[in-house]
């Protein structure tokens, strides 16, 4: 199975706050990432978070990271529609980083 | 100025052609990746070169074959190329082997038809 996972699309209003999930598996997860990809380009970081983090913010990104459940989260506030993209979640325990399927976010009037 | 580039941006070509796909990064990084990433967007990592050494070679068939001439150059060549080859191939580079960022080309779209 994947090590990875997220839903495959999140459906949200403009001006509403959207959250992506994402769970692994990887115990030894040092880093662990949010990518954004828009349509026909390369992925572009978002932000990271150390493993002995358990929030990061900055500006309208909020990340949450629950270590025991291993779990992960990206929280956009005040979702605009050039938000929309596919958000990949990542993580890197050694030298292979791992990526999920990615989170399509659709960002409707 | 671009920091990873990669050429070409498309490329379709018949089952059983020989091509190859360009990479270059201006970063000054350690590290450079080959990823594929396929039609559900499904991203994998292929390769990892660090100082031009191959660090990472996934179960990737062998008519793949990277190429690093130097640290800020990583090219990918494929041998008879087969209908599932396509795909979309992106570039990356790091800061080292374990670099938090990595930064990726725009990609290459590979049609084999």
């Amino acid at each position: 199975g994947e090590d990875v996972e997220q839903s495959l699309f999140l459906s949200v209003r403009e001006g509403d706050s959207s959250v992506i999930n994402c769970t692994y598996t990887d115990s030894s997860s040092t880093y662990l990432y949010w990518y954004k990809q828009e349509p026909g380009a390369g992925l572009q970081l978002l932000t990271y978070i150390f493993s002995n983090m358990d929030m990061k913010q900055d500006q309208r990104l909020t990340v949450l990271l629950n270590k025991k459940d291993k779990h992960l989260s990206l929280r956009i506030a005040d979702t605009q529609t050039g938000d929309s993209a596919i958000y990949f979640c990542a993580e890197r325990g050694s030298y292979i980083p791992t990526f999920g399927r990615g989170t399509s976010l659709i960002v409707h009037p | 100025d671009t920091a990873v580039s990669q050429t070409p941006k498309y490329l379709v070509t018949q089952m059983g052609n020989d091509k190859s796909i360009k990479c270059e990064q201006n970063l000054g990084h350690d590290t450079m990746y080959w990823y594929k990433q396929d039609s559900k967007k499904f991203l994998k990592i292929m390769f990892s070169y660090n100082n031009k050494e191959l660090i990472i070679n996934e179960t990737v068939p062998n008519r793949f074959s990277p190429k690093s001439p130097d640290k800020a150059h990583l090219n990918l060549h494929i041998n008879s190329l087969e209908l599932g080859d396509s795909a979309v191939y992106f570039c990356a580079s790091s800061q080292g082997p374990t670099g938090t960022e990595a930064f990726f080309g725009q990609g290459t779209r590979l049609t084999v038809v």
